[in-house]
């Protein structure tokens, strides 16, 4: 059955580096989302993506922050100075054609601690 | 704003007992409705949505939710449960296109004793 990938699973990393969070979506979706669970919190939505480019963006999701599908098959979080409120798991999701089914296929996220 | 909101978050039962897992969404739209279960150390696994067709949905592990829309819940339920059973369990609402985002609860987490 297919499913969605997520690399590392667990990801430590200094304040104030750069970190990528690596996705490869179900291969014949074409929506991608970010989601984040901080600890003991709600899953938040980041941000989705569609068509090369942002559909949606939470205010989390500010300039620290961007997006990437550099090839056909990965789908990149990018962090760009990584804060200690950063430290959570996150959760790539992909889902299929407009008009299917709208449930969202989850990855079994990467755990990112900052100290 | 949407939001939805899960009553209880722990609930504990014993096995082979009734699971209730509740959940209430706020809009005057009828949304999209999702449960997800979420296992220690592993991501997060639909067991069932609602998208405006039967409103008593079944699901994966016998589970199975009925929209009400005049109580504006979409509640979880199996009539036995299973040590198995005993996970995290997330309501989600997604609202317009297919490609929306969604709007979690914030989970209860289910025990299942012997």
């Amino acid at each position: 059955e297919p499913e969605v990938t997520q690399t590392p699973s667990h990801q430590v990393t200094q304040m104030g580096q750069e970190v990528i969070l690596r996705c490869v979506p179900i291969s014949n979706h074409l929506y991608f989302y970010w989601y984040r669970q901080i600890l003991g919190q709600k899953v938040e939505f980041l941000v989705s993506f569609y068509n090369n480019e942002i559909s949606e963006k939470s205010e989390i999701f500010d300039d620290q922050f961007s997006v990437e599908r550099p090839d056909g098959s990965n789908f990149t979080l990018k962090i760009r100075s990584t804060k200690l409120e950063d430290s959570a798991m996150y959760f790539c999701a992909s889902s299929g054609l407009a008009g299917s089914s709208h449930e969202q296929y989850f990855g079994p996220g990467t755990r990112l601690t900052v100290t | 704003a949407q939001s939805v909101t899960q009553l209880g978050s722990h609930v504990s039962v014993s096995e082979g007992a009734l699971v209730l897992l509740r959940c209430n969404y706020s809009s005057s739209v009828p949304p999209y409705l999702f449960w997800y279960v979420q296992y220690p150390n592993q991501g997060l696994q639909l067991l069932l949505k609602y998208t405006s067709a039967a409103t008593l949905v079944k699901g994966i592990n016998g589970f199975e939710a009925e929209f009400k829309k005049s109580e504006t819940s979409f509640h979880l339920t199996k009539p036995s449960a299973h040590m198995s059973d005993a996970a995290e369990y997330f309501c989600a609402v997604k609202y317009g296109t297919s490609y929306g985002k969604l709007t979690f609860g914030q989970g209860t987490i289910l025990t299942v004793h012997p």
